[in-house]
């Protein structure tokens, strides 16, 4: 049972435009959640991250977005570049599921493609 | 430089031989992870360790064994008994306080023959 989703495999954006990422989960007890950037046979680097009790984070380029009540958040790019492209990880985690593990549970991924 | 390495970063093997990937940071982090990716899926937890001399499965630990007997060591040996051993394997290592964001290695891609 997945409880992070990324429904969509990949998307394409012209150079310039926004990119949007969405991010379903269904797990209520998430109240951290994440957002990393892959590039092929690398390791992950984190993007942004935001936790539970806001709406919004930005930084720089990227956005995040979270509506608690849906159960989703979303990643914004503003404006998209060539570099972008890359494969786009959403994940979350409980922070006080008593374990103190802070496991993180990962959506399975969306490729974005920015076109010059 | 601080960071987190993982060697080598190609690795192959025979079937029915166990391989230990290798994980090193200087990040002075106390928690590390090891996570397996395969095409067109997430990052899935094998094990994690919150401290030296303690770890706990993940969702996918059948397989797989560990050991931390230092802070910034935490091998993961791929058994014989791993059913599918061909992956890329992440390792990645979280910092204490806010945010809680694990940051990860390079990657090491590992094919069984």
């Amino acid at each position: 049972d997945q409880q992070v989703k990324q429904n969509s495999p990949s998307l394409s954006v012209q150079e310039g435009r926004i990119s949007i990422l969405n991010c379903d989960y269904t797990n209520s007890m998430f109240d951290y959640f994440l957002w990393y950037k892959k590039y092929p046979a690398e390791g992950p680097t984190f993007l942004i991250s935001i936790s539970s009790i806001k709406d919004k984070n930005e930084d720089g380029r990227f956005t995040v977005f979270l509506n608690k009540s849906a159960k989703h958040l979303s990643l914004h790019i503003v404006p998209s570049q060539p570099g972008d492209s890359a494969v786009y990880f959403c994940a979350a985690s409980n922070r006080y599921s008593g374990a103190g593990s802070y496991q993180l549970t990962f959506g399975k991924g969306t490729k974005l493609s920015v076109i010059p | 430089d601080g960071g987190i390495t993982q060697s080598p970063k190609y690795l192959f093997r025979k079937e029915g031989q166990n391989v230990t990937l290798s994980c090193e940071q200087n990040l002075n982090h106390d928690a590390m992870y090891w996570y397996r990716q395969d095409p067109g899926q997430g990052l899935r937890l094998i094990y994690y360790s919150q401290i030296v001399n303690d770890f706990q499965k993940g969702d996918i630990a059948e397989g797989y064994s560990v050991s931390r007997e230092k802070k910034e060591s935490f091998p993961l040996t791929v058994t014989s008994a791993q059913k599918n051993p061909t992956a890329f394997y992440l390792c990645a290592s979280r910092v204490r306080g806010v945010p809680d964001t694990q940051y990860f290695g390079p990657g090491t891609r590992l094919t069984v023959l």
